[in-house]
């Protein structure tokens, strides 16, 4: 069974940083390519990068470069999304999910079941 | 602002039939595939229509996808309750350097 699992709910400070983690399993997590969705509070879905773990080439989206980093250990199928600097801004629920390309022909068919991260003083 | 133009809102009553459109341009529908997502309230998006009209295992076929030009659109039959949801369309745009992965806005479809 395909799984990506994702690290629980976080409640941090503003200035603080935050690392979330996004676990694969029952499929082969080097071949896909994983994609970081943001979702703040009642707004819509916003793709903030994607990352192919067995090279590690990863891929911003320009609302986003500069301000979050997307890594991945291959050896635990796992992928992370490093928040710095939080601001209350980044409060919102944070998806993982997979690709098999990452092109036109790319679909996010299995979804992490989400991390809520809240930034509050 | 969204590169994929949707709704804010749609709605129908049970057993009726309703399409949710996604309009975009020459450098994303018009030239690319159109995929959708539905999020039940609380959960994650879960993918619903792939590569136009394709659906992934699972999906009923009261769900169907349908592109034509720059413009797509989502179909749903048979209405039922547990369709409340929102919808989101998304497809790659070869105009975009770097990153080309791009959402539409959101349809918030309400069953009356």
């Amino acid at each position: 069974e395909v799984q990506l699992v994702q690290s629980g709910a976080e409640a941090k400070k503003p200035g603080e940083s935050l690392k979330i983690s996004c676990t694969g399993s029952g499929f082969r997590f080097t071949t896909y390519w994983i994609a970081w969705v943001r979702q703040m509070p009642g707004k819509g879905l916003e793709l903030m990068g994607v990352i192919y773990p067995e090279d590690s080439d990863t891929k911003y989206s320009p609302s986003f470069q500069g301000q979050v980093t997307i890594s991945a250990d291959k050896s635990t199928s796992t992928a992370y999304l490093q928040l710095s600097s939080l601001k209350a801004s980044d409060t919102a629920t944070y998806y993982c999910a997979r690709s098999y390309y990452y092109g036109s022909g790319g679909d996010l068919d299995f979804w992490g079941q989400g991390t809520l991260v809240s930034v509050s003083s | 602002q969204s590169v994929l133009t949707q709704p804010p809102s749609a709605s129908g009553t049970p057993g009726q039939r309703v399409t949710i459109s996604c309009s975009g341009s020459s450098s994303n529908i018009g030239s690319n595939y159109v995929y959708w997502y539905q999020q039940l309230p609380g959960t994650a998006p879960k993918l619903l229509i792939s590569r136009n009209d394709q659906r992934p295992s699972g999906v009923p076929d009261r769900f169907s996808g349908s592109k034509s030009g720059t413009s797509a659109s989502l179909a749903i039959s048979g209405l039922r309750s547990e369709d409340e949801a929102d919808y989101y369309c998304a497809s790659w745009d070869d105009s975009l350097s770097g990153f080309k992965w791009v959402f539409g806005g959101g349809t918030k479809l309400t069953v009356l």
